[in-house]
């Protein structure tokens, strides 16, 4: 069964700090995988997009990195701000046009 | 910066009734989708669309949905007899390139449809 499965679910930090989101999916054939931001009540928001050949990919304090071996993803930020508090939602393609969703790591950021 | 927009942003409407929610791509983008989002729920696709066919679609995509670009621009989702369960935030999105690539989509602010 095709499924993307992400932790953890919520995750409150502090200002400042880093942290790091998992991703595991059992989708086949995998033709790509994305990580989204989604603000609550908004459209998801795309942050990358990674081929099976690619292994890590930046965006600004944003990097996600890639196993395909395992099936794994992860979703690293740097230095956290509080417009980063919303839903970070990892996203595989299969067979280029059909994509299944997470369900999504609330990320809440302190002050 | 160009924009996918939708209308209406919520539609109330009876269990039973058909709707139909518009969208506006990007003007120059070629890949159209689909997707919902009930309340608390994870994002589900629904269906992607590629010169005026159907190139994929999700089990949730029954025949009570379609989808059509009527015209140069609009790209709308029909459904032809609401459900309740049907009660979701929709979102419509674009992109350049297929799947294949670094096609970013860019989503639309939503459809938030209400079946009573």
């Amino acid at each position: 069964k095709n499924q993307v499965e992400q932790s953890p679910q919520s995750l409150i930090i502090l200002e400042g700090k880093n942290c790091t989101l998992q991703c595991n999916y059992t989708v086949s054939p995998f033709s790509n995988l994305r990580w989204y931001k989604q603000d609550t009540g908004r459209g998801p928001v795309s942050l990358t997009i990674m081929t099976f050949s690619e292994n890590t990919k930046s965006n600004g304090r944003y990097t996600a990195t890639l196993d395909a071996d395992t099936k794994q993803s992860s979703l690293h930020i740097t230095a956290s701000q509080l417009s980063d508090s919303a839903s970070y939602i990892c996203v595989v393609s299969h067979n280029f046009n059909k994509f299944y969703f997470g369900s999504g790591t609330k990320l809440n950021v302190k002050p | 910066e160009p924009e996918v927009t939708q209308t209406p942003s919520h539609q109330v409407t009876q269990m039973g009734q058909e709707v139909i929610l518009r969208c506006v791509p990007i003007s120059n983008h070629l890949y159209f989708y689909w997707y919902r989002q009930i309340l608390g729920q994870k994002v589900e696709f629904l269906v992607s669309f590629y010169n005026n066919e159907i190139s994929e679609k999700s089990e949730i995509f029954d025949d009570q949905f379609s989808v059509e670009r009527p015209d140069g621009s609009n790209f709308t989702l029909k459904i032809r007899s609401t459900k309740l369960e049907d009660s979701a935030m929709y979102f419509c999105a674009s992109s350049l390139a297929g799947g294949n690539s670094y096609n970013e989509q860019f989503f639309g602010p939503g459809t938030r449809l209400t079946v009573l």
